[in-house]
């Protein structure tokens, strides 16, 4: 089965305190990888991708993600938030089948920064 | 820049009412896809399609249908809607997987 699984809903965490926030999936067949970013009230922002070469990409904002193929993870983390990180993430993958793309989400990790 | 539009951003219909859901982008894109995001669950795709007349059911394609005639035309039909239907819509597009280009979403509530 192909899947996709954020482990946390929801993931306090205080203002300029480190943070990482998990993605797992399930897949015979190779993949892309995707951590897209949700402000309030605003549409899906593409944070980073991972498509091949070094497994450590650094996206927008100071964040960055580490493709662990053995562990099938993709987690994203950030060394200090801001206040303004406060958004909803979303993990995704590109299941690269025979003869067609399938892009799946996961559930979403809510990241509530306070002061 | 990519631009993917989606006919309405809010829309009221009535339950067994036939909706018609469009999406349109300007890139030339192969593939495209039909979420629905609910607060808790992500979104999940309903229907995705990688070429002209070319679909493929995603995890909930119970209650909706679509079409692609054009190339950069998807269409998301509810043949007959239901409360439960109310949600999100979000349509995408993308060229060679790498990138997936979202339109502003349509609110669509079942009354």
């Amino acid at each position: 089965a192909q899947s996709v699984t954020q482990l946390d809903s929801q993931v306090p965490v205080f203002e300029e305190a480190p943070v990482e926030l998990r993605c797992n999936y399930s897949s015979s067949v190779s993949v892309y990888l995707f951590w897209y970013v949700q402000y309030p009230n605003q549409g899906l922002q593409l944070l980073l991708k991972y498509l091949s070469g070094s497994t450590l990409v650094k996206g927008i904002n100071g964040f960055e993600a580490e493709f662990n193929k053995s562990q099938t993870s993709f987690h994203l983390r950030k060394p200090s938030v801001h206040i303004s990180d406060t958004a909803e993430y979303f993990c995704a993958v590109t299941f690269m089948n025979t003869g067609f793309q399938k892009l799946v989400f996961g559930t979403g990790t809510r990241l509530l920064v306070s002061p | 820049d990519v631009k993917v539009t989606q006919s309405s951003r809010y829309l009221v219909k009535r339950t067994g009412e036939k909706v018609f859901l469009e999406c349109v982008q300007d890139m030339d894109h192969e593939n495209m896809f039909w979420y629905r995001q609910d607060p808790g669950l992500g979104l999940r795709l309903i229907y995705f399609s990688y070429d002209v007349k070319m679909k493929e059911k995603g995890d909930i394609p119970e209650g909706y249908s679509v079409s692609r005639e054009k190339k950069e035309r998807f269409s998301l039909i509810l043949e007959s809607a239901s409360t439960n239907q109310t949600s999100m819509y979000l349509c995408a597009s993308s060229l060679d997987s790498q990138k997936g280009y979202f339109g502003p979403g349509t609110r669509l509530t079942v009354t």
